[in-house]
């Protein structure tokens, strides 16, 4: 079956510049995750959804990060007035549940770069 | 929550057994030992987790210690495809559901 898939898979913009990246996650999978990853780094959480309870954000950056999963399914997350250190691959996850007894599966990420 | 100490790089010899090693001193009895790998330019991939039995499965065997301090990643027959950053994560307390990555080993299969 289609796996996490997330777009764009790349993202060039400008300093200063919102963005939106999407996620869609596999069918079923009622938990949603938003990880990011810098240059030769491990996976730093941004935030998790699971069905229709309030998300947790606790790890979100700034405030000018945010995120909305509509209709249980598909996930935005948007960084507004983008700056050089938000440069990263953003990787979303979906898992069956949540249960920490259920793996998480990924997608390939969008590499944001901000010039 | 738990941490994870992993070598930085191991090497392996196609077709040999790989064997990658974890330390977890700190884990709970309720906290499982997860292992992923990430490819090149891809997203990272689950392979198996465990609580306190070996388990097995398509891609590799894990063995967790009696006293669950460490455990060890089999790749039975490692191939060039192999090659990858692996990551041993201990699933965080119940409060916490994120998983806590450290910076994984890298794996390199040689021909």
């Amino acid at each position: 079956g289609a796996g996490v898939s997330q777009s764009p898979s790349n993202k060039v913009t400008e300093k200063g510049k919102d963005v939106e990246l999407r996620c869609d996650p596999i069918s079923g999978h009622t938990a949603l995750y938003w990880y990011r990853q810098s240059l030769g780094q491990g996976l730093e959480f941004l935030i998790y959804f699971q069905g229709n309870s309030a998300p947790d954000k606790s790890g979100l950056p700034s405030d000018r990060f945010s995120a909305e999963r509509t209709g249980g399914s598909v996930s935005t997350l948007t960084i507004q007035r983008t700056q050089q250190e938000d440069s990263a691959v953003y990787l979303c996850a979906s898992s069956l549940g949540r249960g920490r007894y259920q793996p998480q599966h990924f997608g390939d990420g969008t590499r944001l770069s901000i010039l | 929550d738990a941490k994870t100490t992993q070598p930085t790089s191991m090497d392996c010899a196609e077709g040999r057994a790989a064997n990658l090693p974890c330390n977890h001193s700190t884990i709970s009895g309720n906290e499982y030992v997860y292992w992923y790998r990430q490819i090149h330019s891809q997203g990272p991939q689950y392979i198996i987790h465990g609580l306190k039995n070996n388990e097995t499965n398509e891609m590799a065997s894990l063995i967790i210690t009696e006293d669950r301090k460490s455990s060890t990643l089999i790749l039975p027959h490692a191939t060039l495809r192999d090659t990858a950053v692996y990551y041993c994560i201990v699933r965080a307390s119940e409060s916490n559901y994120q998983l806590i990555w450290g910076a994984g080993t890298k794996l390199i299969i040689k021909p």
